[in-house]
């Protein structure tokens, strides 16, 4: 069965612009969430979202923003990009949502974003 | 609020040594704990996990043990091989229903 899979794999914009990443979930699983990753912060939780509907939120500010469609595939959105948006983004999805970890997930291999 | 603190890493060893990298927590309640792995160029794989106290996770050699009264899940392996060398993350899902991750341990093993 196909992995998680994200496009694109790398990405170079410019301060200011903004930026769509995409996510396929493997097919079956309804929940997708989002992390970023630096070397500075490590892996933080951007959001999750299962059913189409944003069930928890990390502690990033409005910029970021995301979506899920009916097939399950999820977006997110990153807007008036700044420098220290730079990080690998990280999508993963399960069967079920993240409640108390029964789920297990799976991590896409990332999207490489650079801002310069 | 809720975190994971582990060891700072490299950890270097030679192939057929003994692994032991360190994770402590802190959250309310009984959190689910997790050990992912992240080879090069790779996204994570989950290598284990435990759901509540005493609970002892397992995986290619691999285990930890959940332990409530030090609130701590260290993970361990007899003998380490070259191939599995790589960035290991502690993480923890509390009751917020959010997945904790630490800062990462890189694990290199030499033959």
């Amino acid at each position: 069965k196909a992995g998680v899979t994200q496009t694109p794999r790398y990405l170079i914009k410019t301060r200011g612009q903004q930026v769509t990443l995409s996510c396929s979930p493997i097919s079956g699983h309804r929940s997708v969430s989002w992390y970023q990753q630096t070397p500075g912060q490590g892996l933080q939780f951007l959001f999750e979202y299962f059913s189409e509907t944003q069930r928890n939120k990390g502690n990033f500010p409005g910029r970021f923003s995301g979506r899920q469609f009916s097939n399950s595939r999820s977006e997110m959105n990153v807007s008036t990009l700044e420098l220290g948006d730079s990080a690998l983004y990280l999508c993963a999805s399960s069967f079920g949502p993240l409640a108390g970890g029964s789920n297990e997930q799976f991590f896409g291999p990332g999207t490489r974003l650079t801002v310069l | 609020g809720d975190s994971v603190t582990q060891m700072e890493g490299p950890v270097t060893l030679s192939e057929e040594a003994f692994l032991t990298i360190n994770c402590t927590y802190t959250a309310t309640g009984y959190p689910s704990l997790f050990w992912y792995v992240q080879y090069p160029g790779e996204g994570l794989q989950l290598l284990l996990k435990a759901t509540k106290a005493d609970d002892k996770g397992s995986n290619k050699g691999f285990e930890a043990t959940y332990r409530k009264e030090t609130t701590s899940f260290h993970l361990e392996k007899g003998s380490v091989q070259v191939s599995d060398s790589a960035v290991y993350f502690c993480a923890l899902v509390p009751n917020t229903d959010k997945l904790i991750f630490g800062t990462g341990t890189r694990l290199q093993v030499f033959p």
